[in-house]
């Protein structure tokens, strides 16, 4: 079945260490998304890719860092800039028809990542 | 900018009953969409429905149905016949297009309880 993969699915880090978590698509979209959800709060956008090779920062894009090597990975590193680290991680990808507002985005089962 | 403004943090409705989630949002834009998608106790996030600007028409999904009232930015949910398996977080979410296409900007979530 085609889907997008998240993993881990709980991850810790410590202060001053980065940590990278995986987003893997096998639906053959061009774009795709990182969100961070915060208790109580909607989805902030972090960064998304429309192509391989190419991205650009979404609202909250300090702290963090993704690259788009392959159409079907998207990682993203939260590095020690980031203090506010704790939240709940969202990958998602879309079919990716540039200019289109209507795109359905598939979502991952997510990374819970917590500051230890 | 787009904004989305959910002031139900809680809502909550019997087995069999409806129930009508609101949304407001906002937007300088004038082709958009809008979605409304539901995040049950598992995370994952589901499209429930989507609604196109231009389009007069309510769009209906089985049990779900929209009231869009374009001139007031209103985008309430509707959910006939609830059932237990609708219980989840219910976010609104607008998206314009253009060069911010795939920026899906989300309000801050509903909680939605079915009592049996």
């Amino acid at each position: 079945d085609g889907g997008i993969t998240q993993s881990p699915k709980y991850l810790f880090r410590k202060e001053g260490q980065n940590v990278t978590l995986s987003c893997e698509q096998n639906l053959n979209h061009d774009a795709m998304y990182w969100y961070r959800q915060d208790p109580g709060q909607g989805l902030r956008l972090i960064y998304y890719s429309q192509i391989v090779n190419d991205f650009q920062k979404g609202d909250i894009a300090e702290g963090y860092s993704v690259s788009r090597e392959k159409k079907e990975s998207f990682p993203l590193t939260v590095t020690s800039a980031q203090k506010n680290p704790t939240a709940f991680y969202l990958c998602a990808s879309s079919i990716g028809r540039q200019g289109r507002a209507d795109e359905k985005l598939f979502f991952g089962s997510g990374t819970q990542l917590s500051v230890l | 900018a787009q904004t989305v403004t959910q002031s139900q943090p809680e809502m909550s409705v019997q087995e069999a009953e409806t129930v009508t989630l609101s949304c407001t949002y906002d937007t300088s834009e004038s082709d958009y969409y809008l979605f409304w998608y539901k995040q049950p106790p598992s995370r994952q996030m589901i499209l429930v429905i989507r609604q196109e600007a231009y389009k007069q028409q309510n769009a209906t999904e089985n049990r779900f149905s929209v009231n869009f009232q374009k001139a007031a930015k209103s985008f309430s949910l509707k959910i006939s016949d609830s059932q237990l398996g609708d219980a989840a977080m219910y976010f609104c979410a607008v998206n314009a297009g253009g060069t911010s296409y795939g920026k899906l900007t989300f309000g801050q979530g509903t909680i939605l309880t079915v009592h049996p």
